[in-house]
């Protein structure tokens, strides 16, 4: 997986609390990436962030907000989890930059009751 | 928004067949990417072919690109059970971001 870490890789929480997953990459790599992947829709873009405290939103990026304070990690949150929320995150990182080729962690399974 | 869609949204074939899986994007685009994911794993990069290629390989993997019909194909020659696998393709659209399709789910019968 490319030196990424992704934690929990599983989670179940209630509505209306908030959750954050942690991506950790071992490269110091600039650009990192989530996304949520869910049946019929294929992978969503979330946010990206191309360096410390330099992130974006993405496609679905309603309700999530991240933060990157050191180049390695990469946290998304989820402010007060719905139930439109679960889903399997996926991080990845872009070595070469955008426009080329990403790797992907492991994934966590979010399940919001 | 969608940039690419992949066909057909899922294939079943004996080993040592050929898997054949095509992609159709909107806009235009300078590479293309294919990805697989085995269940329950992240995604796995396996080729980019650039807009001014045609034809790539890597190993059993054969990929084209046609830019006339916003198109490109994945071949897997003499697949193998360990193929089986969802298979994806992404392309950047105008903000730099890679769009990726919603999967073709390849399964290979020993």
């Amino acid at each position: 997986d490319a030196g990424i870490t992704q934690s929990p890789r599983h989670k179940v929480t209630e509505t209306g609390t908030p959750v954050t997953l942690r991506c950790h990459q071992t490269e110091n790599h600039r650009y990192m990436y989530w996304y949520r992947q869910d049946p019929g829709h294929g992978l969503r873009l979330i946010h990206y962030s191309y360096g410390v405290k330099d992130t974006d939103k993405g496609e679905v990026s309603d309700g999530y907000s991240v933060s990157r304070s050191k180049t390695e990690d990469f946290l998304l949150t989820l402010e007060s989890a719905t139930s439109s929320q679960t889903s399997v995150y996926f991080c990845a990182i872009s070595p070469q930059g955008p426009y080329n080729e990403q790797f992907f962690g492991p994934g966590t399974r979010l399940t919001v009751l | 928004s969608q940039q690419g869609e992949e066909d057909p949204q899922a294939l079943s074939i004996q080993e040592g067949e050929n898997a054949t899986m095509n992609c159709s994007y909107k806009t235009s685009i300078n590479n293309l990417q294919w990805y697989r994911q085995n269940s329950g794993r992240g995604l796995v990069h396996l080729i980019l072919i650039r807009s001014n290629e045609r034809e790539k390989h890597s190993g059993r993997l054969r990929v084209t690109l046609d830019t006339s019909k916003k198109s490109s194909s994945l071949l897997i020659t003499a697949s193998r059970a360990a193929d089986t696998a969802s298979y994806f393709c992404a392309t950047p659209d105008n903000t730099d971001k890679l769009i990726f399709g919603t999967g073709t789910r390849l399964q290979v019968f020993p």
